[in-house]
């Protein structure tokens, strides 16, 4: 079943305020990853964090891991219309003598002008 | 991006057909993946290669088959197609353990 969890599954915004998408792991996780996918488009890269506790922010996003490494977050300041899309994380867990790239359900973020 | 293709971009099949999906890579990586995406569902692997002679199952390969021809090519094979396959399909590689992965545009897939 799903080991990364991800909320809101969706949101719906005006344009100019704040969003933000959690992420939660039942285990420790060596880094986590995030992913935008546009509409009709393919999931590209975003960040990835591997400390604890580590913040990154690029322009209005700023990503969280967090202190136990089981929980991310994903905070959009200000939000435009180039940030409609879906957002996954993606947790790395070390099994079975591989580290394997988990994916959340994703949040999808709607933004109205 | 255009270092990842898969072919084709949407395929319309009957249930009980044989059908593949082909990923090529130009990035030089080694590791090659191939992920299943329902609505509500994020994206799941099915099938993972570290390299030509490494393929290994994952968490829903029941159904599929896969292929490494070439460091540069990963196929993906429904055998005997059904419904609940319908989906989308992306295919990513990447250069080592842990680091980011680099995704096709996805194959589109019904089977009806």
């Amino acid at each position: 079943g799903q080991q990364v969890m991800q909320i809101p599954q969706y949101q719906h915004v005006q344009e100019g305020e704040d969003f933000t998408t959690y992420c939660n792991s039942s285990t420790t996780l060596s880094n986590i990853q995030w992913y935008k996918q546009r509409p009709g488009g393919h999931p590209v890269f975003l960040i990835q964090l591997v400390k604890s506790g580590e913040v990154k922010k690029q322009k209005r996003l700023t990503f969280q891991f967090g202190e136990a490494k089981k929980n991310s977050s994903l905070h959009i300041t200000a939000t435009q219309t180039t940030d409609v899309g879906t957002y996954f994380c993606a947790g790395y867990k070390f099994s079975g003598g591989y580290n394997k790239l988990i994916f959340g359900a994703g949040t999808r973020l709607a933004v109205h002008p | 991006d255009a270092d990842v293709t898969q072919t084709p971009r949407n395929r319309i099949t009957k249930t009980g057909k044989r059908i593949m999906l082909e990923c090529s890579q130009t990035k030089g990586h080694d590791r090659m993946y191939w992920y299943r995406q329902d609505p509500g569902l994020g994206l799941r692997l099915i099938y993972y290669s570290f390299d030509v002679k490494d393929i290994n199952k994952g968490e829903i390969s029941d159904g599929y088959s896969v292929s490494r021809q070439a460091q540069a090519k990963f196929s993906l094979s429904l055998e005997s197609a059904i419904p609940n396959q319908t989906a989308l399909y992306f295919c990513a590689t990447s250069g080592a353990s842990a680091y980011e992965q680099y995704f096709g545009p996805g194959t589109r897939l019904t089977v009806t």
